[in-house]
């Protein structure tokens, strides 16, 4: 089993639809979660992490974290076509992993015009 | 201008041939990290560093090997034993490894290409 999963995309939405994006997670003491936006032949850059159970909302972009359920989700809102990119989620689960960042193969959105 | 950078943009390697990616980062940071990423694929860390003159392997270091002789510098050398070099190479930093909250920030990467 990985240790994190994505929802494997391509997504693609009409321009202005909410995008939403699935993370599972196998290590049930991970405590801290990451989204990245990576632009094609580009780096990854930081968008949103989230430490607590519950919604983190910045802008456009919620994150929604629920421990019980090993689940974070990436929700864009008001998709615009500059949102298309590949999306990361990233995991720290802290001294079990020697708090190493663990890293799904990432999603896919494609926004329509 | 604080952040990270990456030399070269682009690299060819020959068969049998070692090459080095530059890393350098001017924001203080204590860790920085080298990851591998293929398409389609998540990132693989290859090799990480805490403090000076201290590095860890990653879930990939067969083939490669690092130094860190400054705070501001973790260059990687791809080594000819590395059979399927063909990858986007990236180079990460981070205040601390050990606390679990810290972000890690990305270099622009090196695309690395086999002739």
């Amino acid at each position: 089993q990985k240790e994190v999963e994505q929802n494997s995309g391509p997504l693609s939405v009409p321009e202005g639809a909410i995008a939403s994006l699935n993370c599972t997670y196998s290590d049930r003491g991970s405590q801290s979660f990451f989204w990245y936006r990576q632009y094609s032949g580009k780096s990854p850059e930081l968008i949103m992490s989230i430490y607590s159970n519950g919604d983190k909302e910045d802008g456009r972009f919620t994150a929604q974290l629920n421990k019980a359920s090993q689940y974070v989700s990436l929700l864009i809102r008001d998709s615009q076509p500059s949102d298309s990119a590949t999306y990361l989620c990233a995991v720290n689960a802290g001294f079990s992993n020697d708090y190493k960042l663990s890293f799904g193969a990432g999603t896919t959105v494609t926004v329509r015009a | 201008d604080g952040g990270i950078t990456q030399s070269p943009k682009y690299l060819f390697r020959k068969e049998g041939q070692n090459v080095t990616l530059s890393c350098e980062q001017n924001l203080n940071h204590d860790a920085m990290y080298w990851y591998r990423q293929d398409p389609g694929q998540g990132l693989r860390l290859i090799y990480y560093s805490q403090i000076v003159n201290d590095f860890q392997k990653g879930d990939i270091a067969e083939g490669y090997s690092v130094s860190r002789e400054k705070k501001e510098s973790f260059p990687l050398t791809v080594t000819s034993a590395q059979k399927n070099p063909t990858a986007f190479y990236l180079c990460a930093s981070s205040i601390s490894l050990t606390v679990i909250q810290e972000t890690q920030y990305f270099g622009p990467g090196t695309r690395l290409l086999v002739l």
